[in-house]
Protein backbone atom coordinates (compact mmCIF):
# COMPACT_ATOMS: atom_id res chain seq x y z
CA UNK A 1 0.00 0.00 0.00
CA UNK A 2 0.83 3.73 0.13
CA UNK A 3 3.47 5.44 2.92
CA UNK A 4 3.73 8.99 2.81
CA UNK A 5 6.86 10.19 4.61
CA UNK A 6 7.29 13.73 5.67
CA UNK A 7 10.12 16.28 6.77
CA UNK A 8 11.32 18.29 8.73
CA UNK A 9 8.77 16.69 11.58
CA UNK A 10 9.43 20.66 12.96
CA UNK A 11 10.47 23.78 11.32
CA UNK A 12 10.75 26.72 12.98
CA UNK A 13 11.36 30.27 11.00
CA UNK A 14 11.35 34.31 11.42
CA UNK A 15 8.11 35.77 10.73
CA UNK A 16 8.93 36.66 6.79
CA UNK A 17 10.87 34.07 6.11
CA UNK A 18 9.83 31.35 3.75
CA UNK A 19 9.16 27.89 4.41
CA UNK A 20 9.29 24.71 2.96
CA UNK A 21 8.11 21.77 3.76
CA UNK A 22 8.95 17.78 1.29
CA UNK A 23 6.78 14.62 1.26
CA UNK A 24 7.54 11.45 -0.59
CA UNK A 25 4.89 9.01 -1.49
CA UNK A 26 5.46 5.62 -2.53
CA UNK A 27 2.73 4.37 -4.81
CA UNK A 28 3.44 5.39 -8.32
CA UNK A 29 -0.70 5.16 -8.86
CA UNK A 30 -1.24 8.13 -6.46
CA UNK A 31 -3.08 10.78 -8.63
CA UNK A 32 -3.83 13.39 -5.72
CA UNK A 33 -1.72 15.33 -3.73
CA UNK A 34 -3.63 17.67 -0.65
CA UNK A 35 -2.22 19.71 1.90
CA UNK A 36 -3.85 20.25 5.10
CA UNK A 37 -3.25 22.92 8.17
CA UNK A 38 -4.45 22.40 11.52
CA UNK A 39 -4.70 24.08 14.19
CA UNK A 40 -4.36 23.33 18.19
CA UNK A 41 -8.00 21.90 18.82
CA UNK A 42 -9.56 21.92 15.29
CA UNK A 43 -10.11 19.84 12.82
CA UNK A 44 -7.50 19.67 9.53
CA UNK A 45 -8.02 22.66 7.26
CA UNK A 46 -7.56 22.05 3.17
CA UNK A 47 -4.82 24.61 2.55
CA UNK A 48 -4.28 23.22 -1.30
CA UNK A 49 -4.19 20.36 -3.63
CA UNK A 50 -2.48 19.15 -6.82
CA UNK A 51 -3.54 16.64 -8.99
CA UNK A 52 -0.73 14.30 -11.12
CA UNK A 53 -1.45 16.30 -14.34
CA UNK A 54 -0.01 19.12 -12.69
CA UNK A 55 3.71 20.32 -11.70
CA UNK A 56 2.60 23.71 -9.50
CA UNK A 57 -0.05 25.25 -8.33
CA UNK A 58 -0.24 28.53 -6.59
CA UNK A 59 -2.53 30.10 -4.23
CA UNK A 60 -1.48 33.98 -2.94
CA UNK A 61 1.64 32.95 -0.02
CA UNK A 62 0.82 28.74 -1.00
CA UNK A 63 2.33 27.12 -3.21
CA UNK A 64 2.73 23.46 -4.03
CA UNK A 65 5.01 21.57 -6.58
CA UNK A 66 4.89 18.07 -7.56
CA UNK A 67 7.39 15.87 -9.25
CA UNK A 68 6.01 12.55 -10.64
CA UNK A 69 9.28 10.81 -11.82
CA UNK A 70 10.82 11.38 -8.16
CA UNK A 71 7.40 10.48 -6.50
CA UNK A 72 7.53 14.11 -4.14
CA UNK A 73 6.03 17.24 -3.37
CA UNK A 74 6.17 19.59 -1.29
CA UNK A 75 4.36 22.64 -0.15
CA UNK A 76 6.10 26.58 0.12
CA UNK A 77 5.10 29.02 2.23
CA UNK A 78 6.56 32.68 1.36
CA UNK A 79 6.19 35.68 3.80
CA UNK A 80 5.43 33.56 6.85
CA UNK A 81 3.31 35.67 9.34
CA UNK A 82 2.64 34.03 12.89
CA UNK A 83 -0.36 32.81 12.31
CA UNK A 84 0.63 30.45 10.31
CA UNK A 85 2.06 28.27 12.90
CA UNK A 86 0.20 24.94 13.23
CA UNK A 87 0.55 21.71 11.89
CA UNK A 88 0.72 21.00 8.57
CA UNK A 89 -0.19 17.28 7.21
CA UNK A 90 0.73 15.95 3.56
CA UNK A 91 -1.65 13.12 1.80
CA UNK A 92 -1.45 11.21 -1.12
CA UNK A 93 -4.40 9.10 -2.44
CA UNK A 94 -4.69 6.79 -5.66
CA UNK A 95 -8.33 5.55 -5.83
CA UNK A 96 -10.71 7.87 -6.78
CA UNK A 97 -9.97 10.32 -4.46
CA UNK A 98 -10.84 7.97 -1.15
CA UNK A 99 -8.27 6.38 0.62
CA UNK A 100 -6.39 9.16 1.89
CA UNK A 101 -2.33 8.48 3.65
CA UNK A 102 -1.46 11.20 5.58
CA UNK A 103 2.25 11.88 6.23
CA UNK A 104 3.05 12.18 10.05
CA UNK A 105 2.66 15.92 9.97
CA UNK A 106 5.42 19.04 10.25
CA UNK A 107 5.18 21.36 12.86
CA UNK A 108 5.85 24.82 12.06
CA UNK A 109 6.42 27.38 14.17
CA UNK A 110 6.99 31.58 13.03
CA UNK A 111 8.50 33.59 15.70
CA UNK A 112 7.48 37.26 15.74
CA UNK B 1 -16.95 23.81 1.13
CA UNK B 2 -19.79 21.96 3.20
CA UNK B 3 -19.72 22.97 7.08
CA UNK B 4 -19.53 19.60 8.87
CA UNK B 5 -20.23 19.44 12.65
CA UNK B 6 -19.49 16.54 15.27
CA UNK B 7 -20.92 15.79 18.60
CA UNK B 8 -20.38 15.38 21.37
CA UNK B 9 -16.94 17.53 21.05
CA UNK B 10 -15.20 15.82 23.76
CA UNK B 11 -16.34 13.32 26.27
CA UNK B 12 -14.36 11.31 29.09
CA UNK B 13 -15.75 7.72 29.40
CA UNK B 14 -14.77 4.82 31.31
CA UNK B 15 -13.43 1.72 30.32
CA UNK B 16 -15.56 -1.12 28.93
CA UNK B 17 -18.38 1.58 28.16
CA UNK B 18 -19.24 2.77 24.21
CA UNK B 19 -19.38 5.99 22.83
CA UNK B 20 -21.86 7.60 19.52
CA UNK B 21 -20.27 10.32 18.05
CA UNK B 22 -22.29 11.98 15.49
CA UNK B 23 -21.52 13.77 12.07
CA UNK B 24 -23.89 16.16 10.35
CA UNK B 25 -23.25 17.92 7.31
CA UNK B 26 -24.98 20.99 5.93
CA UNK B 27 -25.66 19.82 2.32
CA UNK B 28 -25.86 16.05 1.18
CA UNK B 29 -22.41 14.40 0.05
CA UNK B 30 -21.45 11.42 -1.70
CA UNK B 31 -18.70 10.35 0.36
CA UNK B 32 -18.03 10.39 4.46
CA UNK B 33 -14.77 9.38 6.22
CA UNK B 34 -14.11 8.65 9.56
CA UNK B 35 -10.48 8.85 10.75
CA UNK B 36 -9.06 8.57 14.19
CA UNK B 37 -6.03 10.72 15.15
CA UNK B 38 -3.57 9.58 18.64
CA UNK B 39 -2.60 11.88 20.59
CA UNK B 40 0.08 13.72 18.78
CA UNK B 41 0.31 11.87 15.64
CA UNK B 42 -1.29 11.77 12.25
CA UNK B 43 -4.68 11.24 10.68
CA UNK B 44 -5.49 7.14 10.00
CA UNK B 45 -9.04 6.06 7.96
CA UNK B 46 -11.05 3.76 9.60
CA UNK B 47 -13.37 3.27 7.20
CA UNK B 48 -15.35 4.49 4.95
CA UNK B 49 -19.27 5.20 5.58
CA UNK B 50 -21.40 4.02 2.71
CA UNK B 51 -25.57 5.19 2.22
CA UNK B 52 -27.81 2.09 2.20
CA UNK B 53 -25.23 -0.06 2.80
CA UNK B 54 -22.17 -1.47 5.15
CA UNK B 55 -19.44 0.71 5.82
CA UNK B 56 -16.14 -0.60 4.00
CA UNK B 57 -13.46 -0.78 7.36
CA UNK B 58 -9.74 -0.67 6.43
CA UNK B 59 -6.80 -2.93 7.82
CA UNK B 60 -6.96 -3.01 11.37
CA UNK B 61 -10.09 -1.76 11.97
CA UNK B 62 -13.43 -4.04 12.47
CA UNK B 63 -17.12 -3.53 11.95
CA UNK B 64 -17.85 -5.03 16.14
CA UNK B 65 -15.06 -2.20 17.35
CA UNK B 66 -16.28 0.52 15.25
CA UNK B 67 -19.61 0.08 13.82
CA UNK B 68 -20.67 2.59 11.34
CA UNK B 69 -24.35 4.38 10.40
CA UNK B 70 -25.03 6.42 7.12
CA UNK B 71 -28.38 6.46 7.57
CA UNK B 72 -28.78 9.66 4.52
CA UNK B 73 -26.25 11.55 2.46
CA UNK B 74 -26.18 14.21 5.35
CA UNK B 75 -25.89 12.18 8.57
CA UNK B 76 -23.05 9.69 9.79
CA UNK B 77 -22.33 8.10 13.32
CA UNK B 78 -19.42 6.51 14.69
CA UNK B 79 -19.31 4.28 17.49
CA UNK B 80 -16.79 3.42 19.60
CA UNK B 81 -17.51 -0.03 21.76
CA UNK B 82 -16.11 -1.69 24.50
CA UNK B 83 -13.32 1.34 25.08
CA UNK B 84 -10.00 0.71 26.72
CA UNK B 85 -7.64 3.81 27.58
CA UNK B 86 -5.72 2.79 24.13
CA UNK B 87 -8.96 4.17 22.01
CA UNK B 88 -8.08 7.71 23.58
CA UNK B 89 -8.24 9.80 20.38
CA UNK B 90 -9.31 12.22 18.22
CA UNK B 91 -12.15 10.93 15.85
CA UNK B 92 -12.52 12.80 12.59
CA UNK B 93 -15.53 12.45 9.69
CA UNK B 94 -14.70 14.03 6.60
CA UNK B 95 -16.95 14.49 3.73
CA UNK B 96 -16.17 14.36 0.09
CA UNK B 97 -18.13 16.32 -2.19
CA UNK B 98 -18.13 13.96 -5.01
CA UNK B 99 -17.84 16.60 -7.65
CA UNK B 100 -13.78 16.61 -7.16
CA UNK B 101 -11.37 14.44 -5.23
CA UNK B 102 -11.25 17.01 -1.73
CA UNK B 103 -11.98 15.99 1.47
CA UNK B 104 -13.47 18.70 4.43
CA UNK B 105 -13.08 17.72 7.91
CA UNK B 106 -15.29 18.17 11.06
CA UNK B 107 -13.89 19.93 14.16
CA UNK B 108 -13.07 16.58 15.44
CA UNK B 109 -14.57 14.46 19.14
CA UNK B 110 -11.26 14.61 21.78
CA UNK B 111 -12.38 11.12 23.46
CA UNK B 112 -10.47 10.57 26.78
CA UNK B 113 -10.78 6.64 27.99
CA UNK B 114 -10.04 6.00 31.60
Amino acid sequence: GENVEQHPSTLSVQEGDSAVIKCTYSDSASNYFPWYKQELGKGPQLIIDIRSNVGEKKDQRIAVTLNKTAKHFSLHITETQPEDSAVYFCAASSLNGQNFVFGPGTRLSVLP
Amino acid sequence: SAVISQKPSRDICQRGTSLTIQCQVDSQVTMMFWYRQQPGQSLTLIATANQGSEATYESGFVIDKFPISRPNLTFSTLTVSNMSPEDSSIYLCSVGPGLSYEQYFGPGTRLTVT
